[in-house]
């Protein structure tokens, strides 16, 4: 989701659990979206993409549901395990703009053991 | 992976100083793009190239410039750093389809 500040919502689950991490998107226009996972000290890794044609899309233990009646995106996370903790964020490619991404703030997901 | 290659990873220097950023990729993509990163806020574009003789600017370009040398090659300028460029920058690169784009690790920027 969106923050406001310097303080990220912070999502913590126990290992093994199943995580879900939510985004509500700006423009209804938008027709691209995207989730990115950054770790400590490095930069945003692609985790899953999905196009506004599509309600949903699954990758390897993630899946992406887009609901544009009310402009929301969620990432589902099968099993965390440790290795999952970080910041998740979304980004959404608005129409007519290129390839320019707008990015969220971001979720730190904590796996508790 | 090292595809996206930024360099160097962290940089301690003066107000008024000229820095340079520099982003190198192996991927073959066409698009490259500089993004800056500051606590509590998501990723803002400042420029993005689609080609070599394609230069655009983004939301926050005003006190930077880039130049793309080759494909594969990106480089960010701040001409007269000031405090507030402290943050910190990633390169990143996408194909022509444009999707999704691929980030380097980033440099730590500091301007004291």
């Amino acid at each position: 989701g969106e923050s406001v500040g310097l303080h990220l919502p912070t999502l913590s689950v126990q290992e093994g659990d199943n995580s879900i991490i939510n985004c509500a998107y700006s423009n209804s226009a938008s027709d691209y979206f995207i989730w990115y996972k950054q770790e400590s000290g490095k930069g945003p890794q692609f985790i899953i993409d999905i196009r506004s044609n599509m309600d949903k899309r699954q990758g390897q233990r993630v899946t992406v549901l887009l609901n544009k009646t009310v402009k929301h995106l969620s990432l589902q996370i099968a099993a965390t395990q440790p290795g999952d903790s970080a910041v998740y964020f979304c980004a959404e490619k608005k129409p007519g703009g290129g390839n320019k991404l707008t990015f969220g703030t971001g979720t730190q997901l904590k796996v508790e053991l | 992976d090292a595809d996206v290659t930024q360099t160097p990873r962290n940089r301690i220097t003066k107000t008024g100083k000229r820095i340079m950023l520099e982003c190198s990729q192996t991927k073959g993509h066409d698009r490259m793009y500089w993004y800056r990163q500051d606590p509590g806020l998501g990723l803002r574009l400042i420029y993005y190239s689609f080609d070599v003789k394609d230069i655009n600017k983004g939301e926050i370009s005003d006190g930077y410039s880039v130049s793309r040398q080759a494909q594969a090659k990106f480089s960010l300028s701040l001409e007269s750093a000031i405090p507030n460029q402290t943050a910190l920058y990633f390169c990143a690169t996408s194909d022509f389809g444009g999707e999704p784009q691929h980030f380097g690790d980033g440099t730590r920027l500091s301007i004291l």
